[in-house]
């Protein structure tokens, strides 16, 4: 079974720059999930969709983040512009969740870095 | 709201000793708690979980954890350390009716292997 998907591996930009990363979930998985992990920190939940919906963006800084999940697969996480603390990994992850989602299981991709000069 | 708290960031034990990792949590909902590992450069893959059935729970490669409500704790333990341990592990609690942030990860014990 193919895993979660990410791409690029590896991204580097000026600040005020725009950049965009795409996740492909596993086959079938209906929920979806963007986090944040700065060095030395534990992943920050930025977004989870179901389907194509949104559950949970609390976390999301929505004045330069957004996401879409287009039919309800493939997603996109973009920021504009970035900022010197954007410099993180984005893991994105999914889930067989199709209702509320209690007890589910995440598999994670390898994840994006950012570097943001 | 909920938070998890990981009571220390960097554990240290001799090889064939036991491993315990710290957990604590508060949620104003029945939770559902989780540890996940993250070896060097490879993804978060999940040791184990607790979801409202037996407290204590077994994970992959002789991990396990015991939900203990009356302390609010999920500590994570292991029998006898082996290298392939060393790793980041992370505690955390997951309410999806919270109406903040519904997965909460603590920030990250770094389990170290002496030789």
């Amino acid at each position: 079974e193919a895993g979660v998907a990410q791409s690029p591996r590896y991204k580097i930009i000026e600040k005020r720059q725009s950049v965009a990363f795409w996740c492909n979930p596993i086959s079938g998985h209906a929920t979806l999930y963007w986090y944040q992990q700065i060095l030395g920190q534990g992943p920050k939940l930025l977004i989870q969709f179901q389907n194509n919906g949104v559950v949970d963006d609390s976390q999301l800084p929505k004045d330069r983040f957004s996401a879409e999940r287009l039919k309800g697969v493939d997603s996109t996480l973009k920021i504009q512009p970035a900022k010197l603390e954007d410099s993180a990994v984005y893991l994105c992850a999914s889930s067989l969740a199709r209702a509320s989602g209690v007890g589910d299981t995440q598999y994670f991709g390898p994840g994006t870095r950012l570097t943001v000069l | 709201a909920q938070s998890v708290t990981q009571l220390d960031s960097h554990v240290s034990v001799s090889e064939g000793t036991p491993v315990l990792l710290r957990c604590n949590y508060s949620s104003s909902y029945s939770p559902s708690l989780f540890w996940y590992v993250q070896h060097p450069n490879k993804g978060l893959q999940l040791l184990l979980k607790y979801t409202s059935a037996a407290t204590l729970v077994k994970g992959i490669n002789g991990f396990e954890a015991e939900f203990k409500k009356s302390e609010t704790s999920f500590h994570l333990t292991k029998p006898s350390a082996h290298m392939s341990d060393a790793a980041e592990y992370f505690c955390v609690v997951s309410a999806p009716y919270s109406s903040a942030s519904k997965i909460i990860f603590g920030s990250g014990t770094r389990l170290s292997i002496r030789p």
